[in-house]
């Protein structure tokens, strides 16, 4: 594809389920990010994964949250038990390099509101 | 801790004027600095980026940006604002493992008056 795509992109659920957001991210991109953004603390780093592994798992805020990678393309970020402060706007990002020279490609985000 | 400090939230300039958009970063090592824009409704899209070596770079759209280690800050410049420059914009610096994950300031939100 010809960019990072998310989807859905709006999902509105009740408080205390589970969500489901994915990520394909750009053909050949061996590296893959994601990131949450809220108004109150803006654009968060959660995740990275090198092929199918996460390295860096450093920010994700809870054990509710998960993430894995399969066959080293497609995303799915998990939040289980959604709360309120779940509510945000999820952004994955894919590079072709991974370090810190890669330039990480950001998808249109989906947008979770947690009644 | 790595953290990026962009101290104007919101910034009017009328059409045609100069902008610089201010960023200071904490990190311990030679940092990677990005500079990314987002229009309402878009996704994150990149600007320009520094490394190494020449301390002034030019980015996409007549951005350009100048790492000054002494400050401690990646300010972004563009000499003629237009009203497509509208956005609110991010300053990030390369964190985590090879500095993969991204540290991104709070955003400055660009409006500009005709």
């Amino acid at each position: 594809g010809a960019g990072v795509s998310q989807s859905p992109s709006n999902k509105v659920t009740e408080k205390g389920k589970d969500v489901e957001l994915r990520c394909d991210p750009i053909s050949g991109h061996t590296a893959l990010y994601w990131y949450r953004q809220s108004l109150g603390q803006g654009l968060e780093f959660l995740i990275y994964f090198q092929g199918n592994s996460a390295p860096d798992k450093s920010g994700l805020p809870s054990d509710r949250f998960s993430a894995e990678r399969t066959g080293g393309s497609v995303s799915t970020l998990t939040i289980q038990r959604t709360q309120q402060e779940d509510s945000a706007v999820y952004l994955c990002a894919s590079s072709l390099v991974s370090g810190g020279r890669g330039e990480q490609f950001f998808g249109p985000g989906t947008r979770l509101t947690v009644l | 801790a790595q953290s990026v400090t962009q101290p104007d939230i919101h910034i009017t300039v009328s059409e045609g004027a100069s902008l610089e958009l201010r960023c200071n970063y904490s990190y311990g090592a030679t940092p990677y600095l990005f500079w990314y824009v987002q229009s309402p409704g878009q996704g994150l899209q990149l600007l320009l980026k520094y490394f190494s070596g020449d301390t002034l770079v030019q980015g996409i759209k007549g951005f350009e940006a100048e790492f000054k280690r002494s400050q401690s800050s990646f300010n972004l410049r563009k000499p003629s604002v237009h009203w497509s420059d509208a956005a609110e914009y991010f300053c990030a610096v390369g964190a985590g493992q090879a500095g993969t994950a991204l540290i991104f300031g709070k955003g400055t939100t660009l409006s500009v008056s005709s």
